[in-house]
């Protein structure tokens, strides 16, 4: 039982350029979300999904895009990177109706230059 | 709209210190109430959570006392190890309808233990 996975660890990213964070989990959790980090401001959420097919926007989610075409996996992309998206990225999933209890994937530290 | 705030931070204390860290929330319905760690390296993980006012949460040696008229929830542990050092987050869940269900973290206080 591998829980909630995210590649890669770290990344490097040129203004303007995309990519995408991978997240996986294993437990057949319906609910899986993404959030940033940053020093002195907690975690906010920036997209979230109840289930395959079914996503929807958190607190800031401006230059992201996500999708959901499995229950194991919601990959995160950033379209069109810039150095405000400097910040390490958390994947989380839960069972619905639990989504207090969220397990946490080891994060992806992601610098913009 | 829903809030947590937390004691700035960081905080040392020396081994087999009283620790308290203090949290207050504002929340429109009645929220469930949480404290998660996130050691070095790691993502964060559930420490303890109590869901209706009066309840107490505990873990490891850590505990929590959801106040309802006092909007708190302090983490508290009268005896820190070195091995307790970490970031601690409160964070808070309101129900909006089922499948929307939101955490809304403070900003998190890391915690030093010192031999």
């Amino acid at each position: 039982n591998a829980g909630v996975t995210q590649t890669p660890k770290f990344q490097v990213l040129k203004t303007g350029q995309s990519m995408t964070l991978q997240c996986a989990q294993d437990m057949n959790h319906e609910y899986m979300s993404w959030y940033r980090q940053d020093p002195g401001m907690g975690l906010r959420l920036i997209h979230y999904s109840v289930g395959a097919g079914i996503t929807d926007q958190g607190e800031v989610p401006n230059g992201y895009n996500v999708s959901r075409s499995t229950t194991e996996d919601f990959p995160l992309r950033l379209l069109s990177a810039a150095p405000s998206q400097t910040s390490v990225y958390f994947c989380a999933s839960s069972q619905l109706g639990q989504t207090y209890e969220q397990y946490f994937g080891p994060g992806t530290r992601l610098t913009v230059t | 709209g829903d809030s947590v705030t937390q004691m700035e931070g960081p905080v040392t204390l020396s081994e087999e210190a009283f620790l308290t860290i203090n949290c207050t929330y504002t929340a429109t319905g009645y929220p469930s109430l949480f404290w998660y760690v996130q050691y070095p390296g790691e993502g964060l993980q559930l420490l303890l959570k109590a869901t209706k006012a009066d309840d107490k949460g505990s873990n490891k040696g850590f505990e929590a006392t959801y106040r309802k008229e006092t909007t708190s929830f302090h983490l508290e542990k009268g005896s820190v190890q070195v091995s307790d050092s970490a970031v601690y987050f409160c964070a808070l869940s309101d129900r909006v309808s089922f499948g929307n269900e939101k955490l809304t973290f403070g900003t998190g206080t890391r915690l030093t233990i010192i031999p």
